[in-house]
């Protein structure tokens, strides 16, 4: 079973800044298969990134994706009080379907 | 627009059973395979189970050690999970999730969530 381990555990930054999330997988996630979600408090899960880079739906362009093999990262570029929200990475591609721990956004 | 819908969940005695639904509309379900991910208070997600857009292929997380059953019908738009022998453990928001699968049988990445159900499993 791939383990992906996600940091920051708590990111704190300020209003238009930048936020790097990163995803480490315990071994090889194959095609890209890794996707982001976002949650926010009291919310279900949304979908924001698959593929490793691709946005879903009507997800604005401050949010992209990056990476391959074992390490990937979320970036929100230009940070917004609505992006105050725990970050999940997710592979995908086999079962079981596993997720990192999250991160954690905060908003100075 | 797609919605999920989760109902069922409450409070329930440990060893007690809980059937969870969940109705689906804004797409053809038949066509979808549909999952169960769980969250325990204050805790990250959890994947519980999947089944294929015709039932034919189920899976579970290790973790439930045959507890769970998982099953959908397709003419009404509906998925459900059976939970037996439930356990303090098992306390969580259950959410309907429907997966892209390029397969039919593995799901992929997950595009639509419900709001979730609460299960609180205690004496």
């Amino acid at each position: 079973e791939i383990v992906l381990t996600q940091s920051p555990g708590t990111l704190s930054l300020s209003p238009g800044d930048t936020a790097t999330l990163s995803c480490r997988a315990s071994q090889t996630v194959s095609g890209h298969y890794l996707a982001w979600y976002q949650q926010k408090p009291g919310q279900a899960p949304r979908l924001l990134i698959y593929g490793a880079s691709t946005r879903a739906t009507g997800i604005p362009g401050r949010f992209s994706g990056s990476g391959s093999g074992t390490d990937f990262t979320l970036t929100i570029s230009g940070l917004e009080p609505e992006d105050v929200a725990v970050y999940y990475c997710q592979k995908y591609g086999s079962l079981p379907l596993t997720f990192g721990g999250g991160s954690r956004v905060d908003i100075k | 627009e797609v919605q999920l819908v989760e109902s069922g969940g409450g409070l329930v005695k440990p060893g007690g059973s809980l059937r969870l639904s969940c109705a689906a509309s804004g797409f053809t379900f038949s066509t979808y395979n549909m999952n169960w991910v769980r969250q325990a208070p204050g805790k990250g997600l959890e994947w519980v189970s999947s089944i294929s857009s015709s039932s034919g292929y189920r899976s579970y997380a290790d973790s439930l050690e045959g507890r769970f059953t998982t099953s959908r019908d397709n003419a009404n738009s509906s998925l459900f999970l059976l939970m037996n022998g439930l356990r303090a453990d098992d306390t969580a928001v259950y959410y309907c999730v429907r997966a892209i699968s390029f397969d039919g049988l593995t799901p992929y990445y997950l595009d639509h969530w419900g709001h979730g159900t609460l299960v609180t499993v205690s004496s």
